[in-house]
């Protein structure tokens, strides 16, 4: 079974500042995936990728496959990042489930 | 947009009463996912559903079935709640509709609080 490990657990920064939250996982994987969850429970996926890096506003994520590393950052945070951000690998013996990191609770303070 | 609704997002039962959680989507998606999220737990995946009338366990399954008579909707029912079971459930679905194929992305819903009192 595939573990996933999220550092750090929790994060507060001020607002402006670069944000990087790391993700590591013990076998190989065909796509990791980034979410977001915001107070209030609903989630929303942020990345899917299988290699090299990919950017979608101020988010970047990037991935290491023979490291088993994901990073994702943040660049200009802003009081509205906050939230809880999770990744999410296959399981080795089903692609469509996931096994799920603990998150990374961040707070952005103005 | 892909939208997956759930049929509460507040819930209050007492224990030993049967409960039932429905989901639904719009987009035609193959793969629908029950899980609960509890702290310090994370999302675990209780049930997941590839296509209609087919299901598999996924971590913990006790005390709870499924049951998908159409592609949309997929519900869990939990048949003798019990206080251990109040958590928060998310629904989630994904295109792809075989088992093999590669991961795909999830799309949530709101999310469920139930409380077993």
């Amino acid at each position: 079974k595939n573990e996933v490990e999220q550092s750090p657990q929790n994060l507060t920064a001020q607002e402006g500042e670069f944000i990087t939250i790391n993700c590591s996982y013990s076998v190989g994987i065909s796509a990791l995936h980034w979410l977001q969850q915001h107070p209030g429970g609903g989630i929303v996926s942020l990345f899917m990728l299988s290699s090299g890096k990919k950017k979608h506003g101020r988010l970047i994520a990037t991935i290491n496959i023979q490291e088993k590393h994901s990073s994702l950052h943040i660049t200009a945070s802003h009081p509205r990042d906050s939230a809880v951000y999770i990744c999410a690998v296959p399981l080795i013996q089903g692609a469509q489930k996931l096994v799920f990191g603990q998150g990374t609770r961040l707070t952005i303070n103005p | 947009d892909v939208k997956v609704t759930q049929s509460s997002r507040y819930l209050v039962k007492r224990t030993g009463e049967k409960v039932f959680l429905e989901c639904v989507q719009d987009m035609d998606h193959e793969n629908m996912f029950w899980y609960r999220q509890d702290p310090g737990l994370g999302l675990r995946l209780i049930y997941f559903s590839y296509d209609v009338k087919m299901k598999e366990k996924g971590d913990i399954p006790e005390g709870y079935s499924v049951s998908r008579e159409k592609k949309e909707r997929f519900s869990l029912i939990l048949e003798s709640a019990s206080t251990n079971q109040t958590s928060m459930y998310l629904c989630a679905s994904s295109l792809n509709g075989w088992r093999g194929a590669p991961s795909d992305e999830q799309f949530f819903g709101p999310g469920t609080r139930l409380t077993v009192l």
